[in-house]
């Protein structure tokens, strides 16, 4: 167990819909990042919080939205999900600014139909 | 912009020969450079990393060598083993204020018994 935590697991939805993927980051980081991986694909940088607030931003589409709440949980908001946006989504935690210490959670695997 | 190259993107090798996976990346003001190794279906986990400051780190069969001259950093695993066959990530940041992690498109390293 890593300490970040990803819910849900998996996730089916239909084209047209909208779905929040939450994360937990480890305890007493203060950083979050999203990345979405394809099938076979790399890890693309989405997005990334610093104690609530956006901090760098990444090729996120409009359709796509994210926070970061007080207690540092952090969700992303998918809407009028397209077909391409089947992918697995994680997220990752660092204790501060930087990346040092980088860790991941296991994901969470989106499926559009 | 970012950007950080990865090859091959297929890699296979027999039990006990060595494995190289090399990088380049393009922001010249990156200095922290970590490998991460993703199992099927697992999230991707941090093997090794290095910093600008030293050219070469081991830890038991793996080493990450850095040419920042030439902008570019390899892998290398040694005595490969079936349990080492995964997807290898390189990755490049900058250190310092809010930076996040730019991977390479992956390696899929298969070690045959």
């Amino acid at each position: 167990d890593s300490g970040v935590t990803q819910t849900p697991k998996h996730l089916i939805t239909a084209t047209g819909q909208r779905v929040t993927l939450r994360c937990s980051p480890r305890s007493g980081d203060l950083s979050v990042y999203w990345y979405q991986q394809s099938l076979d694909q790399g890890l693309q940088f989405l997005i990334q919080y610093y104690n609530g607030e956006e901090r760098a931003k990444g090729n996120i589409l409009e359709r796509f939205s994210a926070q970061q709440f007080p207690d540092l949980h952090s969700e992303l908001n998918l809407s009028s999900l397209e077909l391409g946006d089947s992918a697995l989504y994680f997220c990752a935690s660092s204790a501060g600014q930087d990346p040092y210490g980088y860790t991941f959670g296991s994901g969470t695997r989106l499926t559009v139909v | 912009g970012e950007n950080v190259e990865q090859h091959p993107s297929t890699l296979s090798v027999q039990e006990g020969d060595s494995a190289v996976i090399k990088c380049t990346y393009s922001d010249s003001a990156s200095n922290y450079f970590p490998w991460y190794k993703q199992e099927l279906g697992k999230r991707p986990q941090l093997i090794i990393d290095i910093r600008s400051n030293v050219g070469e780190k081991k830890d038991q069969r793996i080493a990450v060598t850095l040419n920042k001259t030439a902008k570019h950093f390899s892998l290398h695993i040694t005595e490969t083993q079936p349990e080492d066959s995964a997807v290898y990530f390189c990755a490049a940041s900058r250190s310092s204020g809010y930076n996040k992690l730019i991977f390479g498109a992956g390696t899929r390293l298969a070690v045959h018994p």
